[in-house]
């Protein structure tokens, strides 16, 4: 696609449910990257993936956090028994090569509220 | 610890006046340093960035920001705004060798007519 595209825009979950985001990046993009975004804080880097390389899941703040990028291109962050405070927008973003200097493409976000 | 903070939460500026954000890092070396808009129901969008070099830079829609090595600061301005920039603006700060951006909390911009 022209951009990075992510699914749903809106998740409403219950406490303890399990969540699935998607997130495509832009085609022929080898990085990808997830943040979270709180309300009235900055972005918070969870993971990042780098063509086949092993991912940098330095950010992800519990166990309960996993994401996967399947044959270079799509990837899923998934949480595992929500808690309120998992309550955020989730952002994907995109670069082409993941050097430091790079562009970052990032995607509309999914909006999850664990009620 | 290395950090980007944005001091202004909020900022009201009148359509065609100037604006000016702050951004200001701690970091060892200088690292790679970017703006960010987002606005209402859109992803992040680069407005300008800077590596090395001059340290005025120009951006799209208008933008500039100016790197002070001796201040650690990396300010955004626009000389004349107009409504479509009512936005959050975002200061980011990729470490030298680091594909990581921290990022401050962001400065919101409202515009009045």
């Amino acid at each position: 696609g022209a951009g990075v595209s992510q699914s749903p825009s809106n998740k409403v979950t219950e406490k303890g449910k399990d969540v699935e985001l998607r997130c495509d990046p832009i085609s022929g993009h080898t990085a990808l990257y997830w943040y979270r975004q709180s309300l009235g804080q900055g972005l918070e880097f969870l993971i990042y993936f780098q063509g086949n390389s092993a991912p940098d899941k330095s950010g992800l703040p519990s166990d309960r956090f996993s994401a996967e990028r399947t044959g270079g291109s799509v990837s899923t962050l998934t949480i595992q028994r929500t808690q309120q405070e998992d309550s955020a927008v989730y952002l994907c973003a995109s670069s082409f090569q993941g050097k430091p200097n790079e562009k970052l493409f990032f995607g509309s976000g999914t909006q999850l509220s664990v009620l | 610890a290395q950090s980007v903070t944005q001091p202004d939460i909020h900022i009201t500026v009148s359509e065609g006046a100037s604006l000016e954000l702050r951004c200001n890092y701690s970091y060892g070396a200088t690292p790679y340093l970017f703006w960010y808009v987002q606005s209402p129901g859109q992803g992040l969008q680069l407005l300008l960035k800077y590596f090395s070099g001059d340290t005025l830079v120009q951006g799209i829609k208008g933008f500039e920001a100016e790197f002070k090595r001796s201040q650690s600061s990396f300010n955004l301005r626009k000389p004349s705004v107009h409504w479509s920039d009512a936005a959050e603006y975002f200061c980011a700060v990729a470490p030298d060798n680091d594909y990581k951006l921290s990022f401050g909390a962001g400065t919101t911009v409202t515009v009045r007519a």
